[in-house]
């Protein structure tokens, strides 16, 4: 069964870092398009950043280019984002999801929250 | 501001159908088939319902229907029932970006 959890979720000062994670079973990730995807509380979801499946290609939304980054370790099958440089709009729900055109599998959510 | 346009809201009663437009630009929702749909309720992972503008995902009820005109795209439930209340996302996809509508939330009365 496909199963993505994400994890590393927390409260981040203004201007820290955090990275989150998001472990894949029932599946191999480096196989697939994987997807970042937030939502703050009460609002609609918004991409955040993509990677291909053999990971020479990355996009990002333009409200977090240059202080996010999307990894993957093929070895511990776990999908990441590199979040730094953080501000209190980036609060939200990270989801992490698997998927090219459309995002199939979807895990549960790790809520990050940034605040003074 | 969200790339792709969404109604806030629409409502029917049980048995009826709805629709739930999204409107983008020749640029994303027009120029590729590459729309889908995502079902979520609150408190949970939002859901794949419609792929590729009019692709079901296996499991997913033959009440729900895709297509596109132009730069709208449309997702049409019919027979709606009390479950199918819940938020209603689009998303489109290009060679540069991933893009989701702002959502709607349909109530079923």
């Amino acid at each position: 069964e496909v199963q993505l959890v994400e994890s590393g979720g927390g409260l981040v000062q203004p201007g820290g870092s955090l990275r989150l994670s998001c472990a894949g079973s029932g599946f191999t990730i480096s196989s697939y398009w994987m997807h970042w995807v937030r939502q703050a509380p009460g609002k609609g979801l918004v991409w955040v950043s993509r990677i291909n499946s053999d990971g020479s290609s990355t996009r990002n939304a333009d409200s977090v280019k240059g202080r996010f980054t999307i990894s993957r370790d093929s070895a511990k099958n776990t999908l990441y984002l590199q979040m730094n440089s953080l501000r209190v709009e980036d609060t939200a729900v990270y989801y992490c999801a698997r998927g090219g055109r459309f995002l199939e599998w979807w895990g549960q959510g790790t809520i990050v929250t940034v605040s003074s | 501001q969200s790339a792709l346009t969404q109604p806030a809201s629409v409502s029917g009663s049980p048995g009826q159908s709805i629709t739930i437009s999204c409107t983008g630009t020749s640029s994303d929702v027009g120029g590729y088939n590459f729309v889908s749909w995502y079902q979520q309720h609150p408190g949970k992972a939002p859901k794949l319902m419609i792929y590729d503008v009019s692709n079901r995902p296996s499991g997913v009820s033959n009440r729900f229907s895709g297509s596109k005109s132009g730069n709208t795209a449309s997702l049409t439930i019919s027979g709606l029932q009390a479950e199918d209340e819940a938020d209603y996302y689009c998303s489109s996809y290009t060679i540069s970006t991933t893009s989701f509508g702002g959502g709607t939330k349909l109530t079923v009365l």
